[in-house]
């Protein structure tokens, strides 16, 4: 399978500033990526997707970056809460039968307040 | 509207022991699945089916099987459980195959001894 790999394992942030994860993928073919929250014993959590059509995409203080050339995905949250602490991860996909997603292993954010 | 339901939350078997995972979601989707999760690795995906009475193999299917009956329920089944599927096991469902997030339950922590 296809690997999708994350920079940092964790990360700490001061509360109220920017945090960056990011994440690497090997397919040149993967065209549509999730960013999961996964809270300690909760399963996890959709926080944004965008498709290989796009470079950016913004939600509710969170955007997240497609640099397809270098095949890299980065998920910025801005004013960062301790709400926020959780692993976060990606997942890319590809048109494969099944709709076979492949997961990072996750970047562990800690928000200190 | 419960979403992705899991039973049990944590489960303890003897090697050998049989066993079958409940998952349940109430949003009418065609799309299930089944993944692990293990320390240092991201989520690996099991069993998947499209839609009821279609179940296929996904990542890491040995040791497990699936069936779908109906679309509400995709119960995954150890037939005789080894130390190697002790893991956290997630249920998932989407709209459908394709560029669709999935939503993921809250869990099953399984220990085989």
């Amino acid at each position: 399978g296809e690997s999708v790999g994350l920079h940092l394992p964790t990360l700490s942030v001061q509360e109220g500033d920017n945090s960056i994860i990011n994440c690497a993928y090997s397919n040149s073919a993967s065209d549509y990526f999730i960013w999961y929250k996964q809270e300690s014993g909760k399963g996890p959590q959709f926080i944004i997707d965008i498709r290989s059509n796009m470079d950016k995409r913004q939600g509710q203080r969170v955007t997240v970056l497609l640099n397809k050339t270098v095949k890299h995905l980065s998920l910025q949250i801005a004013a960062t809460q301790p709400g926020d602490s959780a692993v976060y991860f990606c997942a890319e996909n590809y048109q494969n039968p099944g709709n076979q997603f492949y997961f990072g292993t996750g970047t562990s954010l800690t928000v200190i307040p | 509207n419960a979403g992705v339901t899991q039973t049990p939350k944590f489960q303890v078997l003897k090697t050998g022991q049989s066993m079958t995972l409940q998952c349940a979601q109430d949003m009418n989707h065609e799309y299930m699945s089944w993944y692990r999760q293990d320390p240092g690795m991201g989520l690996r995906l099991i069993h998947y089916s499209v839609g009821a009475g279609i179940t296929d193999q996904g990542e890491v299917p040995n040791g497990y099987n699936v069936s779908r009956s109906t679309t509400e329920d995709f119960p995954l089944r150890l037939l005789s459980a080894a130390p190697s599927q002790t893991s956290v096991y997630f249920c998932a469902s989407s709209y459908s195959q394709g560029f669709y997030e999935q939503y993921f339950g809250p869990g099953t922590r399984l220990t085989v001894t």
